[in-house]
């Protein structure tokens, strides 16, 4: 079993859509979760960190965590063609600083 | 305020050859991180400095990768001699060093390199 765990797409929605991105880890003891953004070529860029159970929002995007199923999801409603990207999930490992990413799912937003 | 920068954005080297990658994290960042995308994988995780001392090197591939961060600011990661799976992009990150695991990380560019 991997480490972290995306489904890789893509996945395509049409603009104005919720997109809904999965992610699963395999270590009990992480604590920190978070999702980067990706676009080609470019740097990840943080979107959100979540470490406690439950939805947290900010703006359009709402990370979501189950650490009992070992799952965290990321929903990004209203989607604009800007969204396009690849999304990386990341968790720290054992809850220290070492990151651990997921191989990422890529997203497309139709207009 | 400057972002984490790279030097340099692009490099290739002929198999045996030694490179160094050079990272300056933001201005005040404790933290730095060192991380490598082969084509076609994900992220993978190199190594930790806080300041000028390694906190975690347990993503280093073998001893031909020696990473530096004299006086605790910018940091070097050199390969030598260089091989052909180390083909990837190197991203440097780093983050204020908070004392908790959300710390934000900030990545940098990245540094393309190319063994032929």
């Amino acid at each position: 079993q991997k480490e972290v765990e995306q489904n890789s797409g893509p996945l395509s929605v049409p603009e104005g859509a919720i997109a809904s991105l999965n992610c699963t880890y395999s270590d009990r003891g992480s604590q920190s979760f978070f999702w980067y953004r990706q676009y080609s070529g470019k740097s990840p860029e943080l979107i959100m960190f979540i470490y406690s159970n439950g939805d947290k929002e900010d703006g359009r995007f709402t990370a979501q965590l189950n650490k009992a199923s070992q799952y965290v999801s990321l929903l990004i409603r209203d989607s604009q063609p800007s969204d396009s990207a690849t999304y990386l999930c990341a968790v720290n490992w054992g809850g220290g600083f070492k990151t651990i990413f997921g191989a990422g799912t890529r997203l497309f937003v139709k207009a | 305020e400057a972002g984490v920068t790279q030097f340099p954005s692009h490099s290739v080297i002929e198999k045996g050859q030694t490179v160094t990658l050079r990272c300056d994290p933001i201005s005040g960042h404790d933290n730095l991180y060192w991380y490598r995308r082969v084509m076609g994988k994900e992220i993978k995780f190199l190594l930790h400095f806080v300041k000028e001392s390694k906190q975690d090197e347990s993503g280093m591939p073998n001893n031909r990768f020696l990473a530096e961060r004299t006086g605790g600011t910018y940091s070097t990661l050199k390969v030598q001699p260089a091989e052909l799976e180390d083909s990837g992009v190197y991203f440097c990150a780093s983050s204020l060093g908070q004392g908790h695991s959300t710390d934000t990380q900030y990545f940098g560019p990245g540094t393309r390199l190319t063994v032929l």
